[in-house]
């Protein structure tokens, strides 16, 4: 079983599209979050949710809208796509409290490509 | 904000050799580091992690880390390269304030090995 599960792996579209990625857990951790992975592999945070609440939105065009319908599933839907939005989008997980170092289990990521 | 630098975005060496890759940190309450490595086309694998218990962390597939306050750094090193080493290296420090929860990465390390 994936403990972290995204779909769809790959995505290309063009320019001025809608388009949804998927995030499942069965970790059971009560925290997701998304990462954006650039051309130059630097991984910056983008969206956390801890039990389907926003904790953390790090300046991220209001085009990106995450949903996490419960604490195993977390969505981003991006409008209106842009050239700058090609990127590889990872989902992660981790658990929250007392057993929490931080430590994140990610999802083998989602490559965007926008033409 | 705690933060962590990667000295060195390529490193190569030969199969066989001593692998160094340099993370240096900085952080106003003890760190929780980790390095993570990322194999081509592939989501984030925890190598290993600091969670304030011994200093030298030993991780999978030979790797292990020291952690040196002195020095703030957690270097990874490994005794003897192998081809499956090649990948790209991240580390990482963990932001556990409350309601921001994340991990920081570095700009990461690309491992070469020379055959």
């Amino acid at each position: 079983d994936t403990a972290v599960s995204q779909t769809p792996k790959y995505l290309v579209t063009q320019m001025g599209n809608d388009k949804s990625i998927k995030c499942e857990q069965n970790l059971g951790h009560d925290t997701m979050y998304w990462y954006k992975q650039d051309s130059k592999k630097f991984l910056k945070i983008m969206f956390s949710y801890n039990n389907k609440e926003l904790i953390i939105n790090e300046t991220v065009p209001n085009r990106f809208s995450p949903k996490s319908p419960d604490k195993a599933h977390l969505n981003l839907h991006i409008n209106s796509l842009e050239l700058g939005d090609s990127a590889v989008y990872f989902c992660a997980s981790s658990p929250s409290g007392t057993r929490d170092t931080g430590e994140l289990f990610f999802g083998e990521g989602s490559r965007l490509t926008v033409l | 904000a705690q933060s962590v630098t990667q000295l060195g975005s390529h490193v190569s060496v030969s199969e066989g050799a001593l692998v160094l890759l340099r993370c240096n940190y900085s952080s106003s309450v003890p760190p929780y580091l980790f390095w993570y490595v990322q194999y081509p086309n592939q989501g984030l694998q925890l190598l290993l992690k600091y969670t304030s218990a011994a200093t030298l962390v030993k991780g999978i597939n030979d790797f292990e880390a020291e952690f040196k306050k002195s020095e703030t750094s957690f270097h990874l090193t490994k005794p003897s390269a192998h081809m499956s080493d090649a990948a790209e290296y991240f580390c990482a420090v963990s932001d556990l304030n409350f309601g921001n929860e994340k991990l920081t990465f570095g700009t990461g390390t690309r491992l070469t090995i020379i055959p």
